[in-house]
């Protein structure tokens, strides 16, 4: 089974403090990605990565940057927390196969992030 | 762009009875169709996809969605729910020329009760 690891599932931390949230799957997929849930919005895409090194902003990259220096591994960094930020935490991967049976994203458990 | 509308926020039914929960997409190029389901305090979960072939496609625990590309529908349908099917449900749309990534909609809270 594909295994996507969030390594926090719940965090507290203060305003203007650097997070790093971090994620790291099992099935060596090429794409990655990081998605923020709030109530009522869904999952809006904040980065996405294609490959080791490579990165594309998502629809609400602000106040967010990414890295991806290995290829099981994405980080989310929040370069200052703001209370703005509290939410749910998404992380996903799937492999380069568009029209395949293998055309899956999948899911991480979330990380719980409140900044105070 | 694509866009996911998800046309219910919340859906309450009763337990055996049907459920339809309704999603319309907009897109310019061909896309591939998914259905998630969220359990509390949970990550998301694959329940059917559609990528090519019938339209008619069936996932588990059940359940079923038809891709109506004339009306650029994906509704998601369980003829008899249980208890345990209470949970939030996300509608999403995948294209190859957006870097493969997934749009969602807001989701729908399916909730059964006895």
């Amino acid at each position: 089974d594909v295994k996507v690891t969030q390594s926090s599932r719940y965090l507290v931390k203060r305003t203007g403090e650097k997070v790093f949230l971090e994620c790291v799957q099992d099935m060596d997929h090429e794409n990655m990605f990081w998605y923020r849930q709030d109530p009522g919005l869904g999952l809006r895409l904040i980065y996405f990565s294609y490959d080791v090194k490579m990165k594309e902003k998502g629809d609400i990259p602000e106040g967010y940057s990414v890295s991806r220096e290995k290829k099981e591994r994405f980080s989310l960094i929040l370069e200052s927390a703001s209370t703005n930020q509290t939410s749910m935490y998404l992380c996903a991967s799937s492999p380069l196969a568009a029209g395949t049976r293998r055309n899956t994203i999948y899911f991480g458990e979330g990380s719980w992030l409140t900044v105070v | 762009a694509q866009s996911v509308t998800q046309l219910d926020s919340q859906v309450p039914v009763f337990e055996e009875a049907p459920v339809e929960l309704r999603c319309n997409y907009s897109s310019s190029v061909s896309v591939y169709l998914f259905w998630y389901v969220q359990y509390p305090n949970q990550g998301l979960q694959l329940l059917l996809k559609y990528l090519s072939g019938s339209t008619l496609v069936k996932g588990i625990n059940g359940f079923e969605a038809e891709f109506n590309k004339s009306q650029t529908s994906f509704h998601l349908r369980k003829p008899s729910v249980h208890i345990s099917d209470t949970a939030e449900y996300f509608c999403a749309v995948r294209t190859y020329n957006q870097g493969g990534k997934l749009i969602f909609g807001q989701g729908t809270e399916l909730s059964v009760k006895p």
